[in-house]
């Protein structure tokens, strides 16, 4: 199985900070990864495909790029509202697995 | 487009559960669907995958031979049989959307998910 790795576990930031995240796979998914951002008590939702674009609705302070075994996803100016923990997934093969998880507030 | 899952609940070790995700406002027939679990306080697993036709499905190693997909197309309904349940299987079961009718273990739309509690 493919390992997905992210980092920091946890960040704490202030209203219009850049926030970046980085993930990892333990092998190269080429550009076969998700976002997703998950709020407490609530499914994810979908914010970046293949690695680099936006899916449709999602504000656009939310990006990610890379390829091969790193990536990063950004929220350009952090808002209250993006409190939440936010998950990379790769889907190269079977199975598909996410990150652990990286947990954002607000300082 | 919308996804609702039922069917959660408390069961003893050893026991069986029928979860069902009903969906709505696309093609269900056309996309491949998933479930996908996550225990209290953790990060998401995959546990399971089903082509459109329902021909092929996929497991986690961690449910194989005990958890079985399926769905009907004339009710827009996706099924997972669980058995033999273990305290490690309490968690949120989420079903998911394929973005695209080929199978590509992606997930763009999620329902709120259903919770199941193995306890005795």
């Amino acid at each position: 199985d493919i390992q997905m790795t992210q980092s920091p576990s946890s960040l704490s930031a202030s209203v219009g900070d850049r926030v970046t995240i980085t993930c990892q796979a333990s092998q190269d998914i080429s550009n076969y990864l998700n976002w997703y951002q998950q709020k407490p008590g609530k499914a994810p939702n979908l914010l970046i495909y293949d690695a680099s674009n936006l899916q449709t609705g999602v504000p656009s302070r939310f990006s990610g790029s890379g390829s091969g075994t790193d990536f990063t996803f950004t929220i350009s100016s952090l808002q209250p509202e993006d409190i939440a923990t936010y998950y990379c997934q790769h889907y190269d093969n079977l199975p598909p697995t996410f990150g652990p998880g990286t947990k954002v507030d607000i300082k | 487009v919308q996804l609702v899952e039922s069917g959660g609940g408390l069961v003893q070790p050893g026991g069986s559960l029928r979860l069902s995700c009903a969906a709505s406002g696309f093609t269900f027939s056309s996309y491949a669907m998933s479930w996908v679990r996550q225990a209290p306080g953790k990060g998401l697993e995959w546990v399971s995958g089903i082509s459109g036709t329902g021909s092929t499905t996929y497991y986690a190693d961690s449910v194989k031979g005990r958890f079985t997909t399926s769905r009907d197309n004339s009710k827009n309904t996706l099924y997972l049989q669980m058995n033999s349940l273990r305290a490690e299987d309490t968690a949120v079961y989420y079903c998911a959307k394929d973005p695209l009718t080929t199978v590509t273990n992606a997930f763009d739309i999620w329902g709120q998910g259903t919770m199941v509690t193995v306890s005795s």
